[in-house]
């Protein structure tokens, strides 16, 4: 089955770091680019980062710049966002979502499910 | 950076037609996405390049542009239409970008 599976969310307390992995099954995470889109509880869905096939190329939303970092490791299939100096502003359910392929094609054509991160003293 | 303007709301009755619009001065150069988002779960695609369909999704949800603003219309709405929708664009510097979101209210 092709899917996503986010895991590494929880508690932390404001200045603390986590670490989310985004698992890719059923096809080759490296023949594309990766993203992850964050969505605070009752509100709407927040574009968070972008990363090409080998991490040489990454893009982040103004809010988060200097503070996350992405990565991946193609051989085992998996991404994943480092999340430091988090505030309580961060407090999110985090997907991972999969870009579609071929040029000019700037949409998500597959998610994960989430995982929740909450920031809180 | 740029925003995508949603309406917070939208309702309509069963059998009638919504139309959820969503407006930027960037949209002339670039092109719009949908997704439908339900209650505790990831979102899914409805429309891409403003008006294609992928394969799955029904006939009845089509996309337009006019200028600055694109239009997702759905046409005789049934209570499973009820949801969050976005719209979703990108630049050529690779910042994406998420509508605020609409609440589709079938009444």
């Amino acid at each position: 089955e092709v899917q996503l599976v986010e895991s590494g969310g929880g508690s932390v307390q404001p200045g603390g770091s986590l670490r989310l992995s985004c698992a890719a099954s059923g096809f080759t995470s490296r023949a594309y680019w990766m993203h992850w889109v964050r969505q605070a509880p009752g509100k709407g869905l927040v574009w968070v980062s972008r990363m090409n096939h080998d991490a040489s190329i990454t893009t982040f939303a103004d809010s988060v710049k200097g503070r996350l970092t992405v990565s991946r490791d193609n051989a085992k299939n998996t991404v994943y966002l480092q999340m430091n100096s988090l505030r309580a502003e961060d407090t999110a359910v985090y997907y991972c979502a999969r870009e579609a392929s071929g040029t000019g094609n700037w949409y998500f054509d597959l998610w994960g499910r989430g995982t929740l991160v909450t920031v809180s003293s | 950076s740029y925003e995508l303007t949603q309406p917070p709301s939208v309702s309509v009755s069963p059998g009638q037609t919504a139309r959820i619009t969503c407006f930027t001065d960037a949209l002339p150069n670039q092109y719009a996405y949908w997704y439908q988002q339900k209650p505790g779960q990831a979102p899914v695609l409805l429309i891409y390049k403003d008006s294609e369909r992928p394969s799955g999704i029904p006939e009845r949800i089509s996309g337009s542009r006019s200028g600055t603003t694109v239009t997702l219309t759905i046409r005789g709405v049934r209570a499973e239409d009820e949801a969050d929708y976005y719209c979703q664009s990108a630049d050529s510097s690779g910042t994406w970008v998420f509508g605020g979101g609409t609440k589709l209210t079938v009444l």
